[in-house]
């Protein structure tokens, strides 16, 4: 089973508007962080946002924000007011526990979603 | 920006040559990784190192070693390249997980190099 699922493959989204890009995941764990990537056309991973298990609000990075739901196993990303150079993929990653690799800082990505935006 | 460079950038082989990437860090982390992209995939680790000369297998490892001799270098080798192994490596580096505090999983984030293209003929 798949530790990181991120069920749209595309999406398309007009400038200016918000948009949500979906992961869940699966862990035992109960200390277990969550990170989103972005990957640019040119190839670049860049870190965008991160939420641990134990934090209590969302986390927000200026016009990111994610959408923490944990009994729903969720970290959606938000991206408020999309810009031209949004357009992208974006990965969900997960560190688990110590015990399965989060002791050494291993992430488990998702497969990806490619966002577009609109002019 | 972190201090990442990968070297080749880009590389086109032969089936069953030898072939070694390499990984340079400036920041002196203790943890670095391979990863290789390939469409569908996302991002898969290949293997992983947790200080000199201390490495360990990731979830796609077969068909891959590597080494690491001093802190800022982690070298990736296939001993003989297949078509399959045509992909795009990535390195990173982090300064995780030296402490578990209350038993929460670190912040650390990870820092990728530029990625090298391997194109196996």
């Amino acid at each position: 089973a798949q530790k990181i699922t991120q069920t749209q493959p595309g999406m398309f989204v007009q400038e200016k508007e918000a948009v949500t890009l979906d992961c869940t995941y699966d862990t035992s764990d109960q200390s277990y962080g969550l990170f989103w990537y972005k990957q640019p056309s040119s190839g670049e991973m860049i870190f965008l946002i991160y939420q641990g298990s134990y934090d209590e609000q969302n986390a927000t990075e200026g016009r990111y924000s994610l959408n923490f739901q944990k009994a729903r196993k969720s970290a959606n990303l938000v991206i408020s007011a999309s810009q031209l150079g949004d357009s992208a993929m974006y990965f969900c990653a997960m560190r688990e526990g110590w015990l399965h690799g989060g002791s050494q800082g291993n992430l488990i990505f998702g497969k990806g979603t490619k966002l577009s935006v609109k002019p | 920006d972190a201090g990442i460079t990968q070297s080749p950038r880009h590389k086109v082989t032969e089936t069953g040559t030898p072939v070694t990437l390499r990984c340079h860090q400036t920041e002196n982390h203790r943890y670095m990784y391979w990863y290789r992209q390939d469409p569908g995939h996302g991002l898969r680790l290949i293997h992983y190192s947790y200080g000199v000369k201390d490495t360990d297998k990731g979830e796609v490892s077969d068909g891959y070693s590597v080494s690491r001799s001093k802190t800022e270098d982690f070298l990736l080798t296939l001993e003989s390249a297949t078509s399959s192994q045509t992909s795009v490596y990535f390195c990173a580096i982090s300064e995780c997980c030296e402490t578990w505090t209350s038993g929460r999983a670190p912040y650390n984030e990870q820092f990728f190099g530029p990625g090298t293209r391997l194109t196996v003929l």
